[in-house]
């Protein structure tokens, strides 16, 4: 099967500028997940989504982030405007019905300036 | 609140020696636990679980062991190969949080041959 698509693979933008990233789960999985990873730490839950609906985005820094999912297949994730340490690698994953454990896209590399 | 602790940054052994990764958690509510390999630049690629009412979880060269009573699991290597240097990363999980993971910080851990 195809695995979790990210898009793009790099970024780099001056802080303030606004940045979105793509993500396609696989085919199926209802759950999907947005992780931000910072260098020298482990992925940190920003957002999880099942289907179109959030189930948790307490972590989330809701006036600058934002995500949706839309149709609950495809899902963008938008940083208005982007700070220094917004600078990580975000993660994309999904899960199917009633399993532990993920699928994780290849990430963004976000570089912030 | 860091839920799930990794406490060595890296780890260095021999091709064909045991490797043996660390990770403590607080959170005794936890109900499974997973392991994720992580190369540069890709995304972390699931490696192997446990459940907490079991104690041991082996396939192939990899196996994970719970210890509920010190809080504390880890993944062993045997016999380590060089293809096996990645960052590997602990992740616990509460079912009725709908599957969200909590990662530890990471361990990087280099074969040598």
């Amino acid at each position: 099967e195809a695995g979790v698509a990210q898009s793009p693979r790099y970024k780099i933008i001056e802080k303030r500028q606004s940045v979105a990233f793509w993500c396609n789960p696989i085919s199926g999985h209802a759950t999907l997940y947005w992780y931000q990873q910072i260098l020298g730490q482990g992925p940190k839950l920003l957002i999880q989504f099942q289907n179109n609906g959030v189930v948790d985005d307490s972590q989330l820094p809701k006036d600058r982030f934002s995500a949706e999912r839309l149709k609950g297949v495809d899902s963008t994730l938008k940083i208005q405007p982007a700070k220094l340490e917004d600078s990580a690698v975000y993660l994309c994953a999904s899960s199917g019905q009633g399993t532990y454990g993920y699928t994780f896209g290849s990430g963004t590399r976000l570089t912030v300036v | 609140d860091q839920q799930v602790k990794q406490n060595s940054p890296s780890l260095s052994v021999q091709e064909g020696r045991i490797s043996i990764l660390n990770c403590d958690y607080t959170n005794s509510m936890f109900d499974y636990f997973l392991w994720y390999k992580k190369y540069p630049a890709e995304g972390p690629t699931f490696l192997i679980s446990i459940s907490s009412i079991k104690d041991k979880n082996e396939d192939g060269r990899f196996t994970v062991f719970l210890n509920k009573s010190a809080k504390h699991l880890s993944l062993h290597i045997v016999p380590s190969q060089p293809g096996d240097s990645a960052v590997y990363f602990c992740a616990a999980s509460l079912y009725n949080q709908g599957g969200k993971l909590i990662f530890g910080q990471g361990t990087e851990l280099s074969v040598k041959p």
